[in-house]
């Protein structure tokens, strides 16, 4: 089955630096890639999904980039705020054919220091 | 409002008393699935559904049953509950577009110790 790596576990960045967390994943089949970002005990939100006939796609300070080749996806945080502290979890899944299963990373606790 | 709504968000239990936690959503999503959360390894999937009448095991399905008889509703069963199941349980659902993924919608997570 699939596999997903993340890295790091934890980041600490300092306001306004940018913050990037890395994910490999397994399956060549896999076909699409969000990040949750989950604050303390709250539920996981999406906050950007990327799709694998696109390489990368930007909203607002964050940004994923995706390498189908090498099986590797990246988020980028510019411009951190305080408000980006969270655990952030990259996933990867098959679609329908895996019946929407999403296989998630180990997750990165993310501090930005003010 | 468009939720996923588990119940209850806390739970302390003795081994092997039976137990259930309700999930229901209103956005008549056709996709639902269980997630336990522990330190380090992310969320795994332990049961999903893809419609009513239809489930199938996760990656971590041992002690667990589930069931789907309307769509807006999917409870996770624990039979005989073990201290290794204690843990933070996320419900999800998700509509179906094809045979492409769309956004799963989580529930708040129930805390459940098992002692």
């Amino acid at each position: 089955g699939e596999n997903v790596e993340q890295h790091p576990s934890t980041l600490s960045v300092q306001e306004g630096d940018s913050a990037v967390i890395k994910c490999t994943y397994s399956d060549s089949a896999s076909n699409y890639f969000p990040w949750y970002k989950q604050e303390l005990g709250k539920r996981p939100q999406l906050i950007i999904d990327i799709r694998s006939n696109v390489g990368e796609k930007k909203d607002q300070r964050i940004a994923v980039t995706l390498n189908k080749t090498a099986k590797h996806f990246s988020l980028h945080i510019t411009e951190t705020q305080p408000e980006d502290s969270a655990v952030y979890f990259c996933a990867a899944s098959r679609g329908k054919a895996a019946g929407n299963k999403l296989t998630f990373g180990g997750g990165t606790r993310v501090l930005v220091k003010p | 409002e468009a939720q996923v709504t588990q119940n209850p968000r806390y739970l302390i239990t003795v081994t092997g008393k039976k137990l259930t936690v309700t999930c229901s959503q209103n956005m008549n999503h056709e996709y639902m699935s269980w997630y336990r959360q522990d330190p380090g390894l992310g969320l795994r999937q332990i049961y999903y559904s893809m419609n009513v009448e239809v489930t199938d095991k996760g990656d971590v399905p041992e002690g667990y049953k589930v069931s789907r008889k309307e769509k807006r509703n999917f409870p996770l069963i624990l039979e005989s509950p073990s201290p290794n199941q204690t843990s933070l349980y996320f419900c999800a659902s998700s509509l179906s577009a094809g045979s492409q993924n769309t956004e799963a919608f989580f529930g708040q997570g129930t805390r459940l110790t098992v002692v």
